[in-house]
């Protein structure tokens, strides 16, 4: 029962390097999130998708884009990342927005 | 624009009720109350959620107040695995409207 996989866990990136952070959940949910969490702070919203071939901006969008793939797998990529996008990321679903939202383990991204 | 109000923190001793306030003054009749909880970085785990009645499952229990003003999450049994950062959060359950954190109550369970 794997639920919400994210990878990867751990990456440290150079200032201005890109990457993408990969997200897949297996209980057939619609609704897919993208969250940060800073030290100390509660999750900010990112992005999400409300379904397949739907997404949307969050609280903090700037400096981040995300492809929902298909109904299983959304993504979020850093184009060129900024110290301040040091964070864990946190990706998440949930068969609708009126349903429990499931979360992910989470992704250590340091920007140096 | 803050909805919800907790205490910082809270020590707990191992095997007494943990009861953890949760202020949401603001909060409007169509939304409801949820408890996340977030163990040492990990990912949020869900709790509990109500709307106005109190509500028991096999984790704890949430208590309402009348005027739906403030609630309790209450673990009646707290063990050293309760320890974690707990998360009052209050939302419409539907539309368009996403779970927002706030910082939480860093609960501590003392041996």
């Amino acid at each position: 029962n794997a639920g919400v996989t994210q990878t990867p866990k751990f990456q440290v990136l150079k200032t201005g390097q890109s990457m993408t952070l990969q997200c897949a959940q297996d209980m057939n949910h619609n609704s897919m999130y993208w969250y940060r969490q800073d030290p100390g702070m509660g999750l900010r919203l990112i992005y999400y998708s409300a379904s397949e071939g739907t997404t949307d901006k969050g609280e903090v969008p700037n400096g981040y884009n995300v492809s929902r793939l298909n109904k299983r797998e959304f993504s979020l990529r850093l184009e060129s990342a900024a110290p301040s996008q040091t964070s864990v990321y946190f990706c998440a679903s949930s068969e609708g927005f009126r349903n429990t939202i499931y979360f992910g383990e989470g992704s250590w991204l340091t920007v140096v | 624009d803050a909805k919800t109000t907790q205490p910082p923190s809270m020590d707990c001793a191992e095997g007494r009720a943990a009861n953890l306030p949760c202020n949401h003054s603001t909060i409007s009749g169509n939304e409801y109350v949820y408890w996340y909880r977030q163990i040492h970085s990990q990912g949020p785990q869900y709790i509990i959620h109500g709307l106005k009645n109190n509500e028991t499952n096999e984790m704890a229990s949430l208590i309402i107040t009348e005027d739906r003003k403030s609630s309790t999450l209450i673990l009646p049994h707290a063990t050293l695995r309760d320890t974690a950062v707990y998360y009052c959060i209050v939302r419409v359950n539907f539309g368009n409207e996403k779970l927002t954190f706030g910082t939480g109550t860093r609960l501590t369970i003392i041996p």
